[in-house]
């Protein structure tokens, strides 16, 4: 069954603690998209990566990072730099990096006390 | 900076009511056009795409959407909804096939049965 896998649903972290979400697809997906989802928003681009080893900033990135070592995989860090964390965050992946769908996970709802 | 209009917020519906949801676009180049869905609980899955062609595209569910570039506009149709249509619909354009889609602030539908 492929598609695109996030954990945890739900995640709560103390303020100032770095905190990771995973990301996985099964779908031999190039590219692979962060986004940040807040009531009454719409969906901001954090990160994206259409290739391992490699990324780019999107609209939001400050106080985020992330890494793309394997193909598959594209963790999110949200770092304590990030002034506020508590969000919906998607993952998201298509085929390359432009003029296609974008696939998306389930999402994790980070809440940061 | 490049940005997608959403007119509603929310809307509420009885069945069988028609659907017309706005969706204005600010870019003056050559753009890729979504509406995604969000069902309560679900994934965000792509509801229809146009990317060149017929500007007149149908997606799943009875869905269909004209894209109108002299307005800047890609309106979501469905001439009658149902109750399993519930959902929050966001609208997104890809610039000149990039990487980056930009996506609305949505509009949440009820549908009462």
């Amino acid at each position: 069954d492929g598609g695109i896998t996030q954990s945890p649903k739900y995640l709560f972290r103390k303020e100032g603690q770095n905190v990771t979400l995973s990301c996985e697809q099964n779908l031999n997906h190039d590219a692979m998209y962060w986004y940040r989802q807040d009531p009454g928003q719409g969906l901001r681009l954090i990160y994206y990566s259409q290739i391992v080893n490699d990324f780019q900033k999107g609209d939001i990135a400050e106080g985020y990072s992330v890494s793309r070592e394997k193909k598959e995989s594209f963790p999110l860090t949200v770092t304590s730099a990030q002034k506020n964390p508590t969000a919906f965050y998607l993952c998201a992946s298509s085929i390359t990096s432009g003029g296609g769908e974008q696939f998306f996970g389930p999402g994790t709802r980070l809440t940061v006390l | 900076a490049q940005s997608v209009s959403q007119h509603n917020h929310h809307v509420i519906l009885s069945e069988a009511a028609s659907l017309e949801l706005g969706c204005n676009y600010s870019y003056g180049g050559t753009v890729n056009l979504f509406w995604y869905v969000q069902y309560p609980g679900q994934h965000l899955q792509l509801l229809l795409k146009y990317f060149s062609g017929d500007p007149l595209v149908k997606g799943i569910k009875g869905f269909e959407a004209e894209f109108i570039k002299s307005k800047f506009s890609f309106n979501l149709r469905k001439p009658s909804v149902q109750w399993s249509d519930t959902a929050e619909y966001f609208c997104a354009f890809e610039m000149d096939s990039s990487y980056k889609l930009i996506f609305g602030s949505g509009t949440r539908l009820l549908v009462r049965p």
